[in-house]
């Protein structure tokens, strides 16, 4: 096992394209979760899914942004008409739900850094 | 709505030094809490967590962290620092409860520089 993943590690782009970032959790993981981490800044929760159901989403989630988790395994997340506000570094992470009240600790990937010109 | 601050932005101590990390949280309950370490553009690692028992909690690369519910504090704690210990260091809130979707609330970190 060799962690979360994420690709790319970085990406930059125009304003106004659209840019798509990929996310392997960790293999038996069923909670994948998306944060978003700006410069000098904490990491803030943008959504999660258990196994491929998005069960919640923050209000930092606008409409530009999607995220996909299709088959419970990896994830997307798109983000459309970029904006030079939507630079930052996007973290994916992972954990295992084994029951009610029982979850092991996000494990989190290297990020994909975003940066929009 | 749950917060965590850091209060310390920067700080600089010299190797072989001792390390506090201070972090205070609001939450309704008693919640997960958790220290992260981050080097420069890199994810983050879990240096330790709290759940419940004993408020001491060992974590690794030497660390430990005592949570203390009165004052609303979970403080990281080093005897003895290594150059490499140089990173930003987060700490982060979830919630307690049946079911707890794991969503971290992090504070804004703590940057350590450590001098040789």
């Amino acid at each position: 096992d060799t962690g979360v993943s994420q690709d790319p590690r970085h990406k930059i782009t125009k304003r106004g394209q659209n840019v798509t970032f990929r996310c392997d959790p960790i293999s038996e993981h069923n909670r994948l979760y998306w944060y978003r981490q700006t410069l000098g800044q904490g990491p803030e929760f943008l959504t999660y899914f258990q196994n491929e159901a998005q069960l919640e989403k923050s209000r930092l989630l606008s409409d530009r942004f999607s995220a996909e988790r299709p088959k419970g395994s990896f994830s997307t997340l798109e983000i459309q008409r970029t904006e030079q506000g939507d630079s930052a570094m996007y973290l994916c992470a992972s954990s295992l739900a084994r029951g009610v009240g029982m979850n092991t600790e996000a494990f989190f990937g290297q990020g994909t850094r975003l940066t929009v010109v | 709505a749950q917060s965590v601050t850091q209060p310390d932005i920067h700080i600089t101590v010299s190797e072989g030094a001792s390390l506090e990390l201070r972090c205070n949280y609001s939450y309704g309950a008693t919640p997960y809490l958790f220290w992260y370490v981050q080097s420069p553009g890199q994810g983050l690692q879990l240096l330790l967590k709290y759940f419940s028992g004993d408020t001491l909690v060992q974590g690794i690369k030497g660390f430990e962290a005592e949570f203390k519910r009165s004052q609303s504090s979970f403080n990281l704690r080093k005897p003895s620092v290594h150059w490499s210990d140089a990173a930003e260091y987060f700490c982060a809130v979830g919630p307690l409860l049946r079911g707890s979707n794991y969503k971290l609330t992090f504070g804004k970190g703590t940057l350590l520089t450590v001098n040789p």
